[in-house]
């Protein structure tokens, strides 16, 4: 069973700090990676997406990739009350191309 | 604003009904996925469609059933509704992958969703 792991939360960062999301998965063979933020009550909405080792950024988000040890992360910098939401990581699997959800990690930024 | 619709936005059913979601991609995506959300839950795949043929299904019964239509829009049925139906059904259009293509069409977009409450 193919799986995308995240921690639930809730992760509570002071406002002005860095948020560190981490997401692990099973499928060696997957490429492409997803962050997507949601709102309560509301459709998931892309944040970045990375099929590169390393780091990708952009504005306050940068996302990691470490293929190696399986796993993916989003820092948020200057995190803002805005940025309390839920973010999903999701990743392509290798077989079908379909994609794998985690169960989303919980983020609160206080003010 | 992602371009995808989807209607209607919320819908209350009883048990043993039968419920037709409907989804329009976005201009120029061919492939359709449509996923459930339990609260506090990631969303959980159903199916794809691609040029109007089901295209990779997740570990839903055949009470679940959708179409694809020409114009890349679609529909999820859903027949005999159970209380454990009740959810957000999500469609998400994107590019299909095709040989040589960019990674980045793996990108899904999505509608608002439709609530679904069966009572």
């Amino acid at each position: 069973q193919k799986e995308v792991e995240q921690n639930s939360g809730p992760l509570s960062v002071p406002e002005g700090a860095i948020a560190s999301l981490n997401c692990t998965y099973s499928d060696r063979g997957s490429q492409s990676f997803f962050w997507y933020r949601q709102y309560s009550g509301k459709s998931p909405e892309l944040i970045m997406f990375i099929y590169s080792n390393g780091d990708k950024e952009d504005g306050r988000f940068t996302a990691q990739l470490n293929k190696a040890s399986q796993y993916v992360s989003l820092l948020i910098r200057d995190s803002q009350p805005s940025d309390s939401a839920t973010y999903l990581c999701a990743a392509v699997m290798d077989s079908n191309y379909q994609l794998i959800w985690g169960a989303g990690t919980k983020l609160i930024i206080k003010p | 604003e992602t371009g995808v619709t989807q209607s209607p936005t919320h819908l209350i059913k009883t048990r043993g009904q039968q419920v037709t979601l409907r989804c329009s991609s976005q201009s120029g995506h061919n492939t359709v996925s449509w996923y459930q959300q339990a609260l506090g839950q990631g969303p959980q795949f159903i199916f794809q469609y691609y040029r109007e043929e089901e295209n990779g299904r997740g570990n839903f019964p055949p009470r679940f059933s959708g179409l694809q239509f020409p114009n890349y829009s679609s529909e999820l049925n859903v027949n005999a509704l159970e209380l454990d139906d009740s959810a957000l059904y999500l469609c998400a259009s994107s590019l299909p992958r095709l040989a040589g293509a960019d990674l980045s069409t793996d990108t899904q977009y999505f509608g608002p969703g439709t609530r679904l409450t069966v009572l």
